[in-house]
Order: C-alpha cells, then sequence, then structure tokens
C-alpha cells in the first residue's frame, strides 16, 4: 500500500544551521509529493509541492525534489530561524483510483536563538 | 465561507455517549478529508470523499465510527460510545480535485480542527 515514512524528531538546531528532513515514500503509480507545516497553535498548512518525477518544489527558503530513484522528497534549508520552528510532515497524493493523500508522522523542529 | 469551517471546536463528554462533529468544506471543493491527530502525533487518515464516488473508509478504525457527506457540501463524523482513546484533535481538510485544470494541484486546505476529550 501507500506509505510515508520520515524522520523522527524532535530535531533540535541553532539559528542559521542547516536543516534536512528526510522522507521516503512507498505509491503505485506517479503520486504528488507535499511537505505540509504546522505551526505551533496553527492549523496545517501547505509549504511546498512537486508532481512529477525531478521537480523541485521551494518556498520560504525551503526546497525538496522529487527523487523517483531513490523514491525521497527530502525537505532542506539552508540556514534556520527561530520562526521555523514547527511540525513538519511529508505527504503523498495518489493519482490512480482518486486523489487520496496520506500523511508521515511528522517531524517537530525546534530552532533556538 | 472563505475557508475550511470545523464545529465544534472543542468537545468534553463522557465515555460511551456518542458524538457528531462537523465540516463545513471550501465552496467548490470535490474532495473532503477526515485525519485525526493524537496528540504528539501524526495524521491518521480516517476517510476520503470524492465526488459522487463511494468513500474511502479504509483508514476507519472500528465500526464505532462513520461520516457522511451531503453531496459535496457538509461532512458530519460520528464516533458512537466514545473511549478515552477517542481523544484527538479531528481535522477536516478539502480541496479541488487535481488534474481538472492546472492550476490544480491538489493542495488540501484544513480547518482548525475539533478537539475532543473523552472523559
Amino acid at each position: 500500500g501507500n506509505s510515508v515514512t520520515q524522520m523522527e524528531g524532535p530535531v533540535t538546531l541553532s539559528e542559521e544551521a542547516f536543516l534536512t528532513i528526510n522522507c521516503t515514500y512507498t505509491a503505485t503509480g506517479y503520486p504528488s509529493l507535499f511537505w505540509y507545516v504546522q505551526y505551533p497553535g496553527e492549523g496545517l498548512q501547505l509549504l511546498l509541492k512537486a508532481t512529477k518525477a525531478d521537480d523541485k518544489g521551494s518556498n520560504k527558503g525551503f526546497e525538496a525534489t522529487y527523487r523517483k530513484e531513490t523514491t525521497s522528497f527530502h525537505l532542506e534549508k539552508g540556514s534556520v530561524q527561530v520562526s521555523d520552528s514547527a511540525v513538519y510532515f511529508c505527504a503523498l497524493q495518489t493519482n490512480t483510483g482518486g486523489f487520496k493523500t496520506i500523511f508521515g508522522a511528522g517531524t517537530r523542529l525546534f530552532v533556538k536563538a | 465561507g472563505a475557508g475550511v469551517s470545523q464545529s465544534p471546536s472543542n468537545k468534553v463528554t463522557e465515555k460511551g455517549k456518542d458524538v457528531e462533529l462537523r465540516c463545513d468544506p471550501i465552496s467548490g471543493h470535490t474532495a473532503l478529508y477526515w485525519y485525526r491527530q493524537r496528540l504528539g502525533q501524526g495524521l491518521e487518515f480516517l476517510i476520503y470523499f470524492q465526488g459522487n464516488s463511494a468513500p474511502d473508509k479504509s483508514g476507519l478504525p472500528s465500526d464505532r465510527f462513520s461520516a457522511e457527506r451531503t453531496g459535496e457540501s457538509v461532512s458530519t463524523l460520528t464516533i458512537q460510545r466514545t473511549q478515552q482513546e477517542d481523544s484527538a484533535v479531528y481535522l477536516c481538510a478539502s480541496s479541488l480535485a487535481p488534474g481538472l485544470a492546472v492550476a490544480n494541484t491538489g493542495e488540501l486546505f484544513f480547518g482548525e480542527g475539533s478537539r475532543l476529550t473523552v472523559l
């Protein structure tokens, strides 16, 4: 079946450090891939997306590249800020038999000043 | 409304009681999802409605859980004979069906959630 696996958190970094949050997936067909973010006290919102292999999604300094050969969609940011502290969810959306969206378990990021 | 609306925002109930949670999706969104998020954990898929197709109920954890949707509008998630392990935030999301237009990428728009506490 379809599934998403993320690295476990929490991840604690100092401000301006480099961030990587790993995400791998298992899916039939050619899913779209997403990163959602949940800031403290707020609802989930889309951070970035990629709809086909080799696409790079980017937003707010975050990037992720859709790697079909490694079934991965790792999230990266070159220099994190305290305001990036949040929970990050990797997700896939199938395009066969409907457009069901499956989420990973989430990775909590703490950024210290 | 402008966004996905859920009610109630908070519900405290006693073990064994039934509860109903409501979701009003964004107008025109054909897809509607329910997820459960236990404290400090990820999103657990419950059920997915897409237009007039049969819903995908594969994530419902037991027969105490059910959901309905009226056409492409309001959805209700019902939990019968609630148990303490049902305590969680229940999130609803809606989206356009991707592929119908170039701009539709399947992004989900989430409500604020309904926090359920079973005593």
